[in-house]
């Protein structure tokens, strides 16, 4: 089963618009980190939060996380046409040797120009 | 670096053959994962390695699927008898235990079809 899910599933902006997507998991968690996938690539690292945390910036990209709901949110400011791609969060829910990190089934985001 | 490098990019088979897939991690990375992405799953964690040990394979659909590791460099995936229901795009990631929290870095993917 899916430990996390974004939501929503697409969506469609013009350049220059933010850009929200969110993410609900169902376990306690190490970390989450969200990640990018271009068409027909692999995906890219883009942040991580860590469970104590509530909020990271990294350029264009905010994220949030509440841990008492199970949920973060990726904001991506001022979109460019080259944001298109999915977005994908992900859970560590392992330790030490244990590794586990989960993927939500992504969200498609286009920006048009 | 050159990153994490799979191949083939492309594999098209037939139902039945043996499909081969390839992965070379970043030099220094010693944890290696196996993931497939499909429509309708999303990206599944096949199997993971540390140190050249698989630690968890419980993702391992079938016992048609096996993966190795014979060395910090090299690692496959292997298919026998491949079936159409495996067609999916195989990615290979790798990052360094002890890194900063799991990060990982994708190879490009093996798109495999099985007719």
């Amino acid at each position: 089963s899916q430990q996390g899910e974004e939501d929503p599933q697409a969506l469609s902006i013009q350049e220059g618009e933010n850009a929200t997507m969110n993410c609900s998991y169902k376990t306690s968690i190490n970390n989450l980190q969200w990640y990018r996938q271009n068409s027909g690539r692999g995906l890219v690292h883009l942040i991580l939060i860590r469970s104590n945390e509530r909020e990271k910036h990294s350029g264009r990209l905010r994220v949030t996380l509440d841990t008492s709901k199970k949920s973060s949110s990726l904001l991506i400011t001022a979109s460019r046409a080259a944001d298109t791609a999915s977005y994908f969060c992900a859970t560590d829910v392992g330790g030490g040797s244990n590794y586990k990190l989960t993927f939500g089934k992504g969200t498609l985001l286009t920006v048009n120009p | 670096d050159a990153g994490v490098i799979q191949s083939p990019r492309h594999e098209v088979t037939e139902m039945g053959q043996e499909v081969t897939l390839r992965c070379k991690p970043i030099s220094g990375h010693n944890s290696l994962f196996w993931y497939r992405q499909t429509m309708m799953r999303g990206l599944e964690l096949l199997i993971y390695f540390n140190n050249n040990v698989p630690i968890d394979d419980s993702g391992m659909p079938e016992d048609r699927f096996s993966a190795k590791m014979p060395n910090a460099s090299f690692s496959t995936l292997k298919i026998q008898p491949s079936e159409p229901r495996d067609s999916a795009v195989y990615f290979c990631a790798s990052t360094p235990v002890g890194g900063p929290a799991n990060v990982l870095t994708f190879g490009a993917g093996s798109r495999l079809t099985v007719l």
